[in-house]
């Protein structure tokens, strides 16, 4: 089965520091999403995008978070100024219509540590 | 608003024993339901999903899961347990009426130990 594959698998920075997290959804799909998970709570939506444009984001999706789909193939996650509540796995996902009775497609995590 | 609850932390189940991963949700109208599975070192994979019709709906791996309106829940299950199950399982729901796919709501999951 295809994969969406996420790089680096972990990730040290300091507080106050640029984080960029990189992705490969699928590559016939259309529509790219961000989770997080904070260790021992909930995986929380934080943005889905579609057609170069972000199409819905949660209330953690703040001015400090951007997403970018710079080429035909990377889907990218950046922290402009990391905190130390930003420290958490984030995974990316992807699926083909974005139908809400789709699965979701999921990158096995990049394990964020700011200290 | 959606909601979801994995009321298990840990389940553990002996090798060839049935096995049952609780999930309740919450949602207005009629929920579309998701069972992932993530093992160390992956990401989440899709197991099974309830979208509308048959209750008892079958997926990946063997497992099964019943849909059931009246208790809101949907139980993930699988009537004899391998080693090889032994992972992190996560519930999800989906509000039908939001077209956003990936604005699903996941439970804390349950960390499933089959043991031999």
């Amino acid at each position: 089965e295809p994969e969406v594959t996420q790089t680096p698998s972990h990730q040290v920075t300091q507080m106050g520091q640029e984080v960029i997290l990189r992705c490969v959804p699928i590559s016939n799909h259309l529509y790219f999403y961000w989770y997080r998970q904070i260790l021992g709570q909930k995986v929380e939506f934080l943005v889905s995008f579609y057609n170069n444009e972000i199409s819905e984001k949660s209330e953690i999706f703040d001015d400090q978070f951007s997403v970018e789909r710079p080429d035909g193939s990377n889907f990218t996650l950046k922290i402009r100024s990391t905190k130390l509540e930003d420290s958490a796995m984030y995974f990316c996902a992807s699926s083909y219509t974005g139908q809400s009775n789709e699965k979701l497609f999921f990158g096995s995590g990049t394990q964020l540590s700011v200290l | 608003a959606q909601s979801v609850a994995q009321p298990e932390d840990q389940v553990n189940v002996a090798e060839g024993n049935p096995l049952t991963v609780k999930c309740t949700y919450s949602v207005s109208g009629n929920p579309y339901l998701f069972w992932y599975v993530q093992y160390p070192n992956r990401g989440l994979q899709f197991l099974l999903k309830y979208i509308t019709g048959d209750n008892l709906v079958k997926g990946s791996y063997g497992f099964e899961a019943e849909f059931n309106k009246s208790q809101t829940s949907f139980h993930l299950k699988k009537p004899s347990a391998l080693v090889s199950d032994s992972a992190l399982y996560f519930c999800a729901v989906r509000d039908p009426y939001n077209t956003n796919a990936g604005k699903s709501t996941f439970g804390d999951g349950t960390t499933l130990t089959v043991k031999p």
